[in-house]
């Protein structure tokens, strides 16, 4: 069965520290990655999404940046963070090809301080 | 890009009473919608899911129906029960083809016992 692993589960960065959140999925192939960001009241906001190794597509232009090194890992990183940075975190998954059920890791709750 | 709308933002019902969420979609090329369900502190959880195809959708106590006319698309809870207490989200395709989904805001609903 497919899996899906993100971490760390929770994360305190100071103002202008780096940030790397990683995610993994098991047990599939090629599939779609995507990372969200949840902000209270304000739904979840695709962030990034990945069809294939090196293929990366941002919807929000930020301070972020998000890279697929291999198949089945996907990298959120920032150089600097803001505090408007804070929040909760989902990488997500899907089967290859287009509208098809997006599978959620259990988040990472970030709070810049 | 596509556009969700969702309402109501929260509900409270009684238990065994039925709840009814609301979302409206803009991109009529959209032909997939899915619904998740987020407890506290959790993942979000795919619940059920409907394609343009199809104009009504049932899963026991739980289903969606679509109106693609109106771009609309609802779930409907019956039998409410505490455990249903959770924060609900709607979602649709970016279009026809697409690897994306956007998000309502969610609807976080309160099932009284």
């Amino acid at each position: 069965s497919q899996t899906i692993h993100q971490w760390p589960a929770t994360l305190v960065q100071p103002v202008g520290s780096p940030l790397s959140l990683e995610c993994t999925v098991e047990g599939t192939s090629n599939p779609n990655l995507y990372w969200y960001r949840q902000a209270a009241g304000r739904g979840l906001q695709l962030l990034f999404y990945s069809v294939g190794i090196g293929q990366i597509s941002s919807e929000v232009p930020q301070n972020l940046s998000a890279s697929r090194p291999q198949d089945r890992q996907f990298i959120l990183s920032s150089k600097k963070l803001l505090l408007s940075d804070s929040g909760f975190y989902l990488c997500a998954w899907s089967g290859p090809g287009p509208n098809t059920e997006a599978f959620f890791g259990q988040g990472t709750r970030l709070t810049v301080v | 890009g596509e556009n969700v709308e969702q309402h109501p933002s929260t509900l409270s019902v009684q238990e065994g009473d039925s709840a009814v969420i609301k979302c409206t979609y803009s991109d009529s090329a959209s032909n997939y919608f899915p619904w998740y369900k987020q407890e506290l502190g959790k993942r979000p959880q795919l619940i059920i899911d409907i394609r343009s195809n199809v104009g009504e959708k049932k899963d026991q106590q739980i289903a969606v129906t679509l109106n693609k006319t109106a771009k609309h698309f609802s779930l409907h809870i019956t039998e409410t029960q505490p455990e249903d207490s959770a924060v609900y989200f709607c979602a649709a395709s970016s279009g026809a083809g697409s690897y994306q989904l956007t998000f309502g805001k969610g609807t976080k609903l309160s099932v009284i016992p």
